[in-house]
């Protein structure tokens, strides 16, 4: 079974720069995520799709961050203007969910790395 | 929302001793408990996870976790260190409800030969 792809893999830009990431999850997964995680830190939740559907996007700075998920499969991710804080590995993440239950388990993609110089 | 907090950034063991990382979660709703290990310039893998089964859950490389909800913790041990087991390991919980999962800040392993 295909984990989850990212890409790119690295990403170099100026700040006020823009630059999108994209995701392609597990097939059959509905649920997809994008995180944030910043070096020395935790990976921090920005946006949560249920199929082409957000279900919690509160962390994202939508000032300048995007995503979407069309045709709730693969997602885009973007930043415009990049900020030198933006500087972080973008993780994307799935997740199987079955009639009403599921399983909890999320798999990552290896993550998009970001330098905003 | 659920939180998770993860005592100590670091944690330095030597070969073959015990590994304890400890993990409080706070949730409003019953929640599902993980670890996730992360080797360098790679992605989170699970380690284990509770799902309201059994309390003690076993998972890969010899780790396990024991869900203590009187205590809201969800420590991970494993008996033996290994050289191998130097990474970065978080705690995660999550809604069961909306799978909308939380991570703790980390917890850098080093194992010293």
């Amino acid at each position: 079974e295909a984990g989850v792809a990212q890409s790119p893999r690295y990403k170099i830009i100026e700040k006020r720069q823009s630059v999108a990431f994209w995701c392609n999850p597990i097939s059959g997964h509905a649920t997809l995520y994008w995180y944030q995680q910043i070096l020395g830190q935790g990976p921090k939740l920005l946006i949560q799709f249920q199929n082409n559907g957000v279900v919690d996007d509160s962390q994202l700075p939508k000032d300048r961050f995007s995503a979407e998920r069309l045709k709730g499969v693969d997602s885009t991710l973007k930043i415009q203007p990049a900020k030198l804080e933006d500087s972080a590995v973008y993780l994307c993440a799935s997740s199987l969910v079955a009639g009403g239950a599921n399983t909890g388990e999320l798999f990552f993609g290896e993550g998009s790395r970001l330098t905003v110089l | 929302a659920q939180s998770v907090t993860q005592l100590g950034s670091h944690v330095s063991v030597s070969e073959g001793a015990l590994v304890l990382l400890r993990c409080n979660y706070s949730s409003s709703v019953p929640p599902y408990l993980f670890w996730y290990v992360q080797y360098p310039n790679q992605g989170l893998q699970l380690l284990l996870k509770y799902t309201s089964a059994a309390t003690l859950v076993k998972g890969i490389n010899g780790f396990e976790a024991e869900f203590k909800k009187s205590e809201t913790s969800f420590h991970l041990t494993k008996p033996s260190a290994h050289m191998s087991d130097a990474a970065e390991y978080f705690c995660a919980v999550s809604d069961p409800l909306n799978n909308d999962m939380r991570f703790g800040a980390g917890t850098r392993l080093t194992v010293k030969p």
